[in-house]
C-alpha cells in the first residue's frame, strides 16, 4: 500500500493568512494526487485533482503543486469558510489511500 | 447531475454483517466510473474500503478484504456493501463515492479523485 503522510496534522491561522499543507507519498504517484475539504457532518468535497486541477466552483485562492512523492496545497488568503479538515489522497494504485488529515483552525 | 444516497441499518450487532446500499440518481451506474465505499470512524481520518465497476470487477482494501463484498445491481442503478464479522472498530460514517476515471494501462486503472459523494450514513456496532 502507498502511505500518505500529511503535515502538519493541525494548523492554527488567521483570516487572510497564507497557508501551505504538505503531503508526502511513500513511493512515486506521479501526479495522481487529489485534495479534499471536509467539514463536520458533510461529505468530503474534492477541491483539486491530478495535483493542480482546480475543480469547478472552487475559489482560485486554492492551488496545488508537486509531483512524484511531494505535494502541496496552498490557500493564498484564508477565508472564514476555509476552516475545515483537509485530506490528500492518491489515485495511482489500489488501495486508494488518504493522508491522516490536516485540521485548519481559526487563530 | 448525479447524486448518491446511502441507506441501511444504523445499528448492527457485534459479529453481525453490515449491509449498505448506495442509490445512483441522475446518471447511469453503467458509466465509465468506479464506485467506491469510504468510511470515517469517530475522530479518525478517511479510509477507502473498496470499489466496483459496472462489469462487476472489484478491488478491496487488503485490511478489510476478508470481510468485505461489494456488489452491483444495474437494474436498480445501485451498488451495495457487505462487511461481515463486525466489531466496535467498524463503527463509522460510511460514504459511497464516484471516482473520476483516468485511464487503464497494464492492468492498472488510474483515477482522478472522488467527485461525487453521498451524504454519509452513521453505522454503530453495538449490542
Amino acid at each position: 500500500d502507498i502511505q500518505m503522510t500529511q503535515s502538519p496534522s493541525s494548523l492554527s491561522a488567521s483570516v487572510g493568512a497564507r497557508v501551505t499543507i504538505t503531503c508526502r507519498a511513500s513511493q512515486s504517484i506521479h501526479t495522481f494526487l487529489n485534495w479534499y475539504q471536509h467539514k463536520p457532518g458533510k461529505a468530503p468535497n474534492l477541491l483539486i485533482n491530478a495535483t493542480s486541477n482546480l475543480q469547478s466552483g472552487v475559489p482560485s485562492r486554492f492551488s496545488g503543486s508537486g509531483s512524484g512523492t511531494d505535494f502541496t496545497l496552498t490557500i493564498s488568503s484564508l477565508q472564514p469558510e476555509d476552516f475545515a479538515t483537509y485530506y490528500c489522497q492518491q489515485s495511482y494504485s489500489t488501495p486508494r489511500t488518504f493522508g491522516q488529515g490536516t485540521k485548519l483552525e481559526i487563530k | 447531475q448525479v447524486q448518491l444516497q446511502e441507506s441501511g441499518p444504523g445499528l448492527v450487532k457485534p459479529s453481525g454483517t453490515l449491509s449498505l446500499t448506495c442509490a445512483v440518481s441522475g446518471g447511469s451506474i453503467n458509466s465509465s466510473n468506479w464506485w467506491s465505499w469510504v468510511r470515517q470512524a469517530p475522530g479518525k481520518g478517511l479510509e477507502w474500503i473498496g470499489e466496483i465497476y459496472h462489469t462487476g470487477s472489484t478491488n478491496y482494501n487488503p485490511s478489510l478484504k476478508s470481510r468485505v463484498a461489494i456488489s452491483i445491481d444495474k437494474s436498480k442503478n445501485q451498488f451495495s456493501l457487505k462487511l461481515s464479522s463486525v466489531t466496535a472498530a467498524d463503527t463509522a460514517v460510511y460514504y459511497c463515492a464516484r471516482e473520476i476515471p483516468g485511464y487503464c494501462s497494464g492492468g492498472r486503472c488510474y483515477g482522478i479523485g472522488f467527485d461525487i459523494w453521498g451524504q454519509g450514513t452513521m453505522v454503530t456496532v453495538s449490542s
